[in-house]
């Protein structure tokens, strides 16, 4: 989908690790969405940046989740010190605000926490 | 924020035959897209439609703005149309959240 890459694609961590998801999104972007889906379920806002900033992240648990999307790099969603509850896909969608803002998804990460 | 339903839930189609999916919504949208979630799990855009009507193929939309609606038509379905159906909007001036409906689980049998 027009480019937005997302690694790793498989990840499992045990309770307790800290879980790093990296998104690079299509070139040319500089805004990015995260979602969160769980098994059987639909797609769960978490949080919506633009480079160096954060513009809404009412979608995030206030504690263990933290977003960045820095000036150079790719965007992270970090979540430390992970409970089985944080097991689910992870998706990353990017934009460009303007006449046209179609997002693209990423192929998601998988989380497992055992 | 914005609200999306998506109707019906859940589709049962045999093969060849034509559906149409329905998504409302609350508020005036600036973005409407339809996406595909295949059984791998991947999101594929459909349509970028926030107004008037598209077609691609087999697959066609039209989004009333004026009367919160949007329609997906499929026409002569196949295995591969299986899977979910999202409808996502965003809405209001500044407004850039991507929100959402709980989908359409759609199942095309042989």
């Amino acid at each position: 989908n027009a480019g937005v890459m997302q690694n790793p694609r498989h990840l499992v961590r045990r309770r307790g690790q800290e879980a790093r998801l990296r998104c690079s999104p299509v070139k040319g972007h500089s805004h990015v969405y995260w979602y969160r889906q769980l098994p059987e379920e639909g797609l769960k806002f978490m949080v919506y940046l633009q480079k160096e900033n954060i513009i809404d992240e009412s979608g995030m648990p206030k504690e263990r989740f933290s977003a960045e999307f820095p000036k150079e790099g790719p965007s992270i969603l970090r979540i430390q010190q992970v409970v089985r509850g944080d097991s689910a896909a992870y998706f990353c969608a990017s934009f460009q605000t303007g006449e046209v803002t179609e997002a693209f998804f990423g192929q998601g990460t998988r989380l497992t926490v055992v | 924020g914005i609200q999306v339903e998506q109707s019906p839930p859940d589709l049962i189609l045999q093969e060849g035959a034509n559906s149409t999916l329905r998504c409302n919504f609350s508020d005036s949208v600036n973005n409407l897209q339809w996406f595909h979630q295949n059984p791998w799990g991947q999101l594929i855009n459909l349509f970028y439609i926030p107004s008037g009507t598209k077609q691609n193929g087999r697959l066609s939309a039209t989004t009333v703005a004026t009367e919160r609606y949007s329609l997906l038509y499929i026409s002569s379905s196949q295995t591969t149309d299986s899977g979910v159906y999202f409808c996502a909007v965003t809405g209001g001036s500044n407004d850039y959240k991507l929100s959402f409906g709980a989908g359409t689980t759609v199942t095309v049998r042989a």
